[in-house]
């Protein structure tokens, strides 16, 4: 049982577009983290989110924590190709990693 | 500041056989953790060490052993390789455990055959 759920698992769109990934969970957490991960390369840290319902922004990225403090949303404005590669919630405490949604921005 | 580092970079053994993975913590940093990464997924988390000590353990069998050094170094041994331990395997440094933020190495790629 994964207790990070992610979706979508694969998603590849045009740049320009907009979308938003998200994780989901049964339990509480303190924080959740997102990170982006590019082939061949470990996780880097995107954001730290602490307070159920706050919101960060980082340029175009988008980062929402649910008021339960359940569940997390990314949401990327006008996604370049850039911003290709898989990204990654993970919990607070950092022993728990969502299964990961797999980005492609086609140029 | 140097980063997290791993060696070595790829890996093929055999089923059987035992592997050492090595990583060195960034400067500063007191606590190691290790993740198994299968292809397209999220890490799994192995175990974590704090201080030369384990500070928490996944779900992984005791053929998954650790160490970590005073310098803070730290060793992930896998004995009685299984072809499903093909996988990346990750490790991050932080300064303490808990929520400080973790850097992570780019890992080291094994596959068993």
């Amino acid at each position: 049982t994964q207790l990070l759920e992610q979706s979508p698992q694969f998603l590849s769109i045009q740049e320009g577009e907009n979308l938003t990934v998200y994780c989901n969970s049964s339990s509480v957490f303190s924080s959740l983290q997102w990170y982006r991960q590019e082939p061949g390369e470990g996780p880097v840290l995107l954001v730290t989110v602490v307070t159920g319902g706050e919101v960060k922004k980082l340029k175009r990225l988008t980062f929402q924590f649910g008021d339960a403090r359940k569940d997390s949303s990314l949401h990327i404005t006008a996604a370049q190709p850039g911003d290709t590669g898989l990204y990654l919630c993970g919990s607070g405490n950092q022993f728990y990693f969502g299964t990961g949604t797999s980005l492609t921005v086609i140029p | 500041e140097t980063g997290v580092t791993q060696s070595p970079t790829h890996l093929i053994k055999t089923r059987g056989q035992q592997v050492t993975l090595r990583c060195s913590s960034q400067s500063g940093h007191n606590t190691v953790s290790w993740y198994q990464q299968a292809l397209g997924q999220g890490p799994q988390f192995i175990f974590q060490y704090y201080r030369e000590e384990e500070n928490g353990r996944g779900n992984f069998p005791p053929r998954f052993s650790g160490l970590q050094f005073p310098n803070y170094s730290s060793e992930l041994n896998v004995n009685a390789l299984e072809l499903d331990d093909s996988a990346l395997y990750l490790c991050a440094s932080s300064y303490n455990s808990g929520i400080e933020t973790q850097y992570f190495g780019p890992g080291t790629r094994l596959l068993v055959l």
